[in-house]
């Protein structure tokens, strides 16, 4: 069974903070992708990265970084120097290679105070 | 544009009046799929069809047909809804094959059916 679990419903940062969206996944394929998207108030979904399970090397674009660790089977999202703009709710996904169907998480909402 | 259309955006219906919920891409995909977003229960994949006339069912596939007789379009039909069935509608697609790409979203169909 596929799984993925996002424990923090919401979260609040003070601008300029730093905040760490978890992300754990339950899979028993061993190639696997996995995948985070932000939703603004917009609604709309943009997608921001996707790692394959043999890539643990960890990713940095700007402000944000991910933490792959398959050990503990987590694939985590930090924002460095919060702002308002990255008020979203997030999403984390899994699809194992050898399936057809996205597994998603509840989403985190996160609100950045000015 | 590269993009994902689905219409209508807004939909106020009654218990068993029959609707569809159009989605179009212009990516040339083969991968496309119908997710809903209910509150606390992030986006749960409806259907899915990875080519034409080929479709299979998500998680959540009750209440719900679709159709794939052409690449670009993806119509979900809804034959008799039913108040639980009010959600945020998001189509989505992505090519098919390895590695597995991610998901474009169409803007999201917002369905009340009272």
């Amino acid at each position: 069974a596929q799984k993925v679990t996002q424990a923090q419903t919401e979260i609040s940062v003070v601008e300029k903070e730093d905040v760490t969206l978890d992300c754990v996944y339950e899979t028993r394929d061993t190639t696997y992708y996995l995948f985070w998207y932000k939703q603004p108030p917009s609604g709309e979904l943009v997608f921001l990265i996707r790692r394959n399970s043999f890539d643990e090397q960890n990713e940095i674009s700007g402000r944000y970084s991910w933490n792959f660790q398959k050990s503990t089977s987590s694939f985590n999202f930090t924002i460095t120097a919060s702002q308002v703009v990255d008020s979203a709710v997030y999403f984390c996904a899994l699809i194992p290679l050898t399936g057809n169907q996205f597994y998603f998480g509840t989403g985190t909402s996160l609100t950045v105070i000015p | 544009e590269a993009q994902v259309t689905q219409n209508p955006r807004y939909l106020i219906t009654v218990t068993g009046k029959k609707l569809t919920v159009t989605c179009s891409q212009n990516m040339n995909h083969e991968y496309m799929s119908w997710y809903r977003q209910d509150p606390g229960l992030g986006l749960r994949q409806i259907y899915y069809s990875m080519n034409v006339e080929v479709t299979d069912k998500g998680d959540v596939p009750e209440g719900y047909k679709v159709s794939r007789k052409e690449k670009r379009n993806f119509p979900l039909i809804l034959e008799s809804p039913s108040p639980n069935q009010t959600s945020l509608y998001f189509c989505a697609s992505r090519l098919q094959g390895i590695p597995v790409y991610e998901q474009y979203f169409g803007p999201g169909t917002r369905l009340t059916v009272t």
